[in-house]
């Protein structure tokens, strides 16, 4: 089964800096995907950026970037200027390639609440 | 973009009774639900999983007689929590995947979320 993990329950990165959240995972399947989720307050679930497996270069959104190592099966997430905006619960999550019935569920790690100082 | 609604945002019911949820994809089919909960501060963990016409599939250690499950359509899926109880207080989030691709080749992998119900039984 696969699993994510990630170790870091909470980070603070000052506005305008630089933060990266750590996500690792456990899969023996070579198509998959990988997603950062950001939820606010409000709880809404926001995909922040999606990286797939099959592809080596690096997803990037603006200000978010990941450092996607399928080897180590690493999945970094790096936010560049922090905004106050930025403070929010964030989800990683695995999913397989599959698409029919319940393949390809999004599983998710445990969470990293970063907040921003201002 | 595709957007995914729930109804109620918020209910608070006394315990013994039987309240519903409803998920729906506004703009796009959605051929599969899934159904969530989150504990304060916790991660979501997935309940159970319902395809279009088909009878739901519940994730292991998730009751089916207490967590009804009703997708009829392509744009409505329904949570009924049976004989509700204060241990079943908590924030019940909808998602929902378009295997069709109606709503663009990139909805394929995208899973898009409803804005979460808050229960809280009395």
């Amino acid at each position: 089964a696969q699993t994510v993990t990630q170790s870091q329950p909470e980070m603070s990165v000052q506005e305008a800096e630089t933060v990266t959240l750590s996500c690792t995972y456990d899969t023996s399947e070579s198509d998959y995907y990988l997603f950062w989720y950001k939820q606010p307050p409000s709880r809404q679930m926001i995909l922040v950026i999606r990286q797939e497996a099959y592809k080596q270069q690096n997803a990037t959104e603006n200000r978010f970037s990941v450092n996607f190592q399928k080897a180590a099966k690493s999945f970094s997430l790096k936010i560049s200027d922090s905004q106050l905006g930025d403070a929010a619960m964030y989800f990683c999550a695995y999913r397989s390639a599959g698409y029919g019935g319940s393949q390809g569920n999004l599983i998710f790690g445990k969470g990293t609440k970063l907040s921003v100082k201002p | 973009g595709a957007v995914v609604s729930q109804h109620p945002s918020w209910v608070i019911c006394k315990s013994g009774t039987s309240v519903k949820i409803e998920c729906r994809s506004l703009d796009f089919q959605a051929t599969t639900m899934f159904w969530y909960r989150q504990f304060p501060k916790q991660s979501l963990m997935l309940m159970a999983t319902s395809n279009e016409g088909s009878k739901a599939t519940y994730e292991q250690g998730v009751e089916k007689d207490k967590f009804l499950i009703n997708h009829a359509s392509l744009t409505l899926s329904t949570l009924t929590v049976t004989s509700a109880h204060p241990e079943d207080s908590s924030f019940y989030i909808c998602s929902a995947r378009d295997f069709s691709g109606t709503s663009g080749r990139a909805a394929r992998y995208e899973q898009y979320f409803g804005p979460g119900t808050r229960l809280t039984v009395t």
